[in-house]
């Protein structure tokens, strides 16, 4: 299986502002992305689809750049409460079903 | 809402025992997926199941087993526990392939 890659941060904000991730995959074949957040000790949760076009859930926006490989999430107005692990995901298409993690980006919001 | 359920959150073994984690998802997916998490390492892929007796190799399959008699339960058995097998242990499912995975609690497992 291909890589999925991220930068580990820690990425250090202060409350009210905006943070964009990135994430690569080396697989052309990809077919499905995600994001998923997961709080220290905890399960990873979904965060958000990403579709082609892109796609926006309130302070959250993702993007994918199937030309580049790479999918973006970017965060807006930071709360404290999104200082987490943030983990992308990608499926790939044919054979047996596999997603591949990266090994997650770490956002520090402050005060 | 996808339920995924694992047995325990917290579970304490003696090296050499042999260990049962449990899962169980109340959605009717065909995937389902055993992980390990460790710091700095990412979860890793221990074993998935596509269907009802069917078992895949992931990615660190070695000292563990896994079995699926039933659609809704797919158990990871570590066969002689041993203490680099202490770590935060993931159940998932998935129905189709284009789908996200749902993740259970965890189980934080340590061997003494």
């Amino acid at each position: 299986r291909k890589e999925v890659e991220q930068d580990p941060g820690p990425f250090n904000v202060p409350e009210g502002a905006t943070v964009a991730f990135n994430c690569t995959y080396s697989n052309s074949a990809s077919q499905s992305f995600f994001w998923y957040r997961q709080d220290c000790r905890k399960e990873p949760k979904l965060l958000m689809s990403v579709y082609s076009s892109g796609n926006e859930d309130g302070r959250f926006t993702a993007q994918l750049n199937r030309a580049s490989q790479y999918i973006s999430l970017l965060i807006r107005d930071s709360k404290l409460s999104d200082s987490a692990t943030y983990l992308c995901v990608v499926n790939s298409a044919g054979g047996s079903y596999i997603p591949t993690f990266g090994r997650g980006t770490s956002l520090i919001v402050h005060p | 809402d996808v339920k995924v359920t694992q047995s325990s959150r917290y579970l304490v073994k003696r090296t050499g025992e042999k260990v049962f984690l449990e899962c169980v998802q109340d959605m009717d997916h065909e995937n389902m997926f055993w992980y390990r998490q460790d710091p700095g390492l990412g979860l890793r892929l221990i074993y998935f199941s596509y269907d009802v007796k069917m078992k895949e190799k992931g990615d660190i399959p070695e000292g563990y087993s896994v079995s699926r008699e039933k659609k809704e339960r797919f158990s990871l058995i570590l066969e002689s526990a041993s203490t680099n097998q202490t770590s935060m242990y993931l159940c998932a499912t998935t129905g189709s392939g284009d789908q996200p995975q749902h993740f259970g609690d965890g189980t934080r497992l340590s061997i003494l």
